[in-house]
């Protein structure tokens, strides 16, 4: 066990919906990231937060939009959901915010868009 | 932005025997080089981690090489066990202000016993 969770585990949803995906890092860790996991594009970073700011952007899209709240747990919104969007999203925690801080992972969430 | 290439995509071995993993990246500035393993349902763990100003670094069972010139970096893991079946994904620091990697597509180890 990681120590970060993300809820829900498993989310089915259709086309044109919107959805919000929770990560909560470990105790501690100020930085949360974002990964997008799908089985013809690879690992994919999207974004990251550290103490509530955003840090790094990669590969995200326009869709998608990202925070982190005070407590410092992060949410991941979707909107406008499309069929390639059906993916596993992992959230990762660290502890600083340079990248050669251990990223922790938690056990992702299954997204299927129908 | 930093391209990673990953191969092989599928390497199967017997147990006890060497297993290496190699990558190739794009941006010469690059200089933090992480390894993942990811088991069935769960999300990547590091593993080992090797940065610019070596050349090899060992842990155990498992050992990363980087070649600046060439830009190849690998992963050897030695007298591999059934434990050892995972994904393993390489990564490379992009060199740019952001703090961010990106992945190699991935390989999918299977240690037969």
């Amino acid at each position: 066990d990681s120590g970060v969770t993300q809820t829900p585990k498993h989310l089915i949803t259709a086309t044109g919906q919107r959805v919000t995906l929770r990560c909560s890092p470990r105790s501690g860790d100020l930085s949360v990231y974002w990964y997008q996991q799908s089985l013809d594009q690879g690992l994919q970073f999207l974004i990251q937060y550290y103490n509530g700011e955003e840090r790094a952007k990669g590969n995200i899209l326009e869709r998608f939009s990202a925070q982190q709240f005070p407590d410092l747990h992060s949410e991941l919104n979707l909107s406008s959901l499309e069929l390639g969007d059906s993916a596993l999203y992992f959230c990762a925690s660290s502890v600083g915010n340079e990248v050669h801080n251990e990223q922790f992972f938690g056990p992702g969430t299954r997204l299927t868009v129908l | 932005g930093e391209n990673v290439e990953q191969h092989p995509s599928t390497l199967s071995v017997q147990e006890g025997d060497s297993a290496v993993i190699k990558c190739t990246y794009s941006d010469s500035a690059s200089n933090y080089f992480p390894w993942y393993k990811q088991e069935l349902g769960k999300g990547p763990q590091l593993i080992i981690d090797i940065r610019s100003n070596v050349g090899e670094k060992k842990d155990q069972r498992i050992a990363v090489t980087l070649n600046k010139t060439a830009k190849h970096f690998s992963l050897h893991i030695t007298e591999t066990q059934p434990e050892d079946s995972a994904v393993y994904f390489c990564a490379a620091k992009d060199s740019g202000g952001y703090q961010k990697v990106t992945f190699g597509i991935g390989t999918k180890l299977q240690v037969i016993p």
